[in-house]
């Protein structure tokens, strides 16, 4: 069964200084791999999807790793705003299982004017 | 595009009676996935359409839970009857087919309280 985790839980930067988002699979058979925002009390808006057969996906100030060997991918949001404070999720579809996306629990961002 | 629209935004009911969740997807979307999204449990899939048809309904918790897409443009998610623990926040969710292979685009939600 794939499993999809983020730690730390959460976490807190002053403003200006650079992110580092953790996500691990269990599973490295995967399509691709996504990242979310969600907004206390919105939805969810997808930030990057890197496909199995690419390292890394950027979109302004986020970058996406991807390494499927290590069952890992890292986002990056570079000089950090408070408007990036937010709940971040990434998620993998599982192929055995008609790829259904799994979530990670999610890091809740807090950045500090 | 206007976006995943769901309806109602927030329900508030009793124990015992009918809910009823309404989704609209994005248009030339052909896979349609409803979620619900608790503290404890957190992101769940319930129930996935590909072409107006259920592919997988193995997320949803009982029988009490139902979903139909008679269109391209329309899906519901029923809760007959409603119990407290069903309180959640279900977001629908649109996507190109094949389920999982394309970005998923995600509503605004829906927050249930059931009393």
């Amino acid at each position: 069964k794939q499993e999809v985790t983020q730690i730390p839980a959460a976490l807190s930067v002053p403003e200006g200084e650079n992110l580092v988002l953790n996500c691990s699979f269990t599973d490295s058979a995967i399509y691709n791999l996504q990242w979310f925002r969600q907004d206390p009390g919105k939805g969810l808006t997808s930030l990057l999807l890197i496909q199995s057969s690419q390292r890394e996906q950027t979109s302004g100030r986020l970058n996406a790793s991807l390494d499927k060997s290590s069952g890992r991918s890292t986002l990056y949001i570079a000089a950090s705003q408070p408007g990036d404070s937010a709940t971040y999720l990434c998620a993998s579809p599982i192929k055995a299982a008609g790829n259904k996306l799994t979530f990670g629990g999610g890091t809740r961002v807090l950045v500090k004017p | 595009d206007a976006g995943v629209i769901q309806s109602p935004r927030h329900e508030v009911t009793e124990m015992g009676q009918e809910v009823t969740l309404r989704c609209k997807p994005i248009s030339g979307h052909n896979s349609l996935f409803w979620y619900r999204q608790t503290m404890m449990r957190g992101l769940e899939l319930l129930i996935y359409f590909n072409n107006n048809v259920p592919i997988d309904d193995s997320g949803m918790p009982e029988d009490r839970f139902s979903a139909k897409m008679p269109n391209a443009s329309f899906s519901t998610l029923k809760i007959q009857p409603s119990e407290p623990r069903d309180s959640a926040v279900y977001f629908c969710a649109s996507s190109l087919a094949p389920a999982g292979r394309n970005e998923q685009f995600f509503g605004p939600g829906t927050r249930l309280t059931v009393l």
